[in-house]
């Protein structure tokens, strides 16, 4: 299957740093990514659609000032929590739409990252 | 909006048992997605169903759509080690995969030798 990596996988920072998360389709190209969110032992939250060429769309409630997104290429999305605080500790995953017919393109998960803020 | 429950939230089965979770929408489901994570993890994509009433199988688990399409079911036969984890179900929206998933809580499977 189609392979999307996210680096870093791990990240700790101080509180009111920015921190940028990469997203890659290692072997496909990507029009559209996505960003979620998993808090400890809950399911993933969507936040925001990534768009190649185009802004980001933001889900209701995430503040497209904290969570900057810019989708460069058709292969890398990236996502950056600015000024980050104790409660954006998170785990932040995102997935890459491979197209293929567009009824039945299917959506593949990168490992995530591991975002603790102190 | 669109809420998916998943049941049972855990389930311990011991080694070779079969073992069923299921997935229930409060609405119809226009793509219904099966992952695996392992805690901590990214999630691995299992299976996609589309049309009610379709079913598909992939090594030992098997996933089912009914036919009204609020509902479907993953099936693990002879469990194993491996698959242990956590199965979660995400629901795509209508008109195709342009949008993001809304998915359930999870169900956590923990597979006793």
């Amino acid at each position: 299957g189609a392979v999307v990596s996210q680096h870093p996988s791990r990240v700790i920072c101080k509180s009111g740093t920015s921190v940028k998360i990469e997203c890659r389709s290692l072997d496909f190209q990507a029009t559209t990514m996505f960003w979620y969110r998993q808090f400890p032992k809950q399911s993933l939250m969507l936040m925001a659609t990534s768009n190649e060429g185009s802004k980001a769309t933001y889900e209701q409630g995430v503040e497209k000032d904290k969570f900057l997104i810019n989708h460069a290429s058709l292969t890398l999305s990236t996502l950056t929590v600015t000024s980050a605080h104790p409660e954006d500790s998170s785990f932040y995953i995102c997935s890459a739409r491979e197209e293929t017919d567009y009824s039945t393109d299917t959506q593949y998960f990168g490992p995530g990252t591991r975002l603790t803020v102190l | 909006s669109q809420e998916l429950e998943q049941s049972p939230q855990s389930l311990i089965v011991q080694e070779g048992k079969n073992l069923t979770i299921n997935c229930t929408s409060s609405k119809t489901l226009y793509g219904l997605y099966w992952y695996k994570q392992k805690y901590g993890e990214g999630l691995i994509f299992l299976m996609m169903l589309q049309k009610g009433g379709e079913e598909k199988s992939h090594e030992k688990i098997t996933a089912k759509l009914d036919e009204k399409k609020q509902q479907s079911s993953l099936h693990i036969t002879a469990s194993q080690p491996s698959h242990a984890g956590i199965y979660l179900c995400g629901a795509g929206q209508e008109g195709g995969g342009a949008d993001g998933l809304t998915f359930g809580k999870g169900t956590h499977l923990i597979i006793q030798p």
